[in-house]
């Protein structure tokens, strides 16, 4: 079992859609949650986190966690064809920190 | 402006040589790391450093030398030794653990292709 479980899609939505990415883990150990972007042949860029239990709000996207579940989610609202990207889950704790395989999303326009 | 950098943006190399990544910060973190990143995999930590002069192995640190002889910069050699370098390599940094905000900052990335 891997440590961190991403879907890696690909995912494919109508723009406006509501998107819901997840990802499982099984460190309770961890304390921070991070979710990235990527577009192709580039750099992750840090999209949210989080830290500890509870949901996080920035436009039109939401970060939620449930450490009691080990499950987190990023849940995008009207989706944009500029939404179309690899997502990253990650999360760590102290030096340790773990990824997943990124789920592919595309929205279509 | 501040961020992370990392060249070449692409890098071929040939059998039995040495290549080295460069990668640059000038975010005035303490902490570096670099990753390989392959199709369908998570990326996987090679090596980090959390101080000058000092570097930890990751998780696939066979194949791979670094040095940190100063804050800004964090080279990574990929040796001969590593039999299947083709991935696309990701260099980042972060404030040290432990002092709130463990989030890292990842440059543009180094595709690495053997001929």
């Amino acid at each position: 079992q891997k440590e961190v479980e991403q879907d890696p899609g690909p995912l494919s939505v109508p723009e406006g859609a509501i998107v819901s990415l997840n990802c499982t883990y099984s460190n309770s150990a961890f304390q921070y949650f991070m979710w990235y972007r990527q577009y192709s042949r580039k750099g992750p860029e840090l999209l949210m986190y989080t830290y500890s239990s509870g949901n996080k709000e920035d436009g039109r996207f939401t970060a939620q966690v449930d450490k009691s579940s080990k499950y987190i989610s990023l849940f995008i609202r009207d989706s944009q064809p500029s939404d179309s990207a690899t997502y990253l889950c990650a999360m760590s704790y102290r030096n340790d920190m773990r990824f997943g395989a990124g789920t592919r999303l595309t929205v279509k326009p | 402006d501040g961020g992370i950098t990392q060249s070449p943006k692409y890098l071929f190399r040939k059998e039995g040589q040495n290549v080295t990544l460069s990668c640059e910060q000038n975010l005035n973190h303490d902490a570096m790391y670099w990753y390989r990143q392959d199709p369908g995999q998570g990326l996987r930590l090679i090596y980090y450093s959390q101080i000058v002069n000092d570097f930890q192995k990751g998780d696939i640190a066979e194949g791979y030398s670094v040095s940190r002889e100063k804050k800004e910069s964090f080279p990574l050699t990929v040796t001969s030794a590593q039999k299947n370098p083709t991935a696309f390599y990701l260099c980042a940094s972060s404030m040290v653990p432990g002092q709130g905000l463990e989030t890292q900052y990842f440059g543009p990335g180094t595709r690495l292709l053997v001929l």
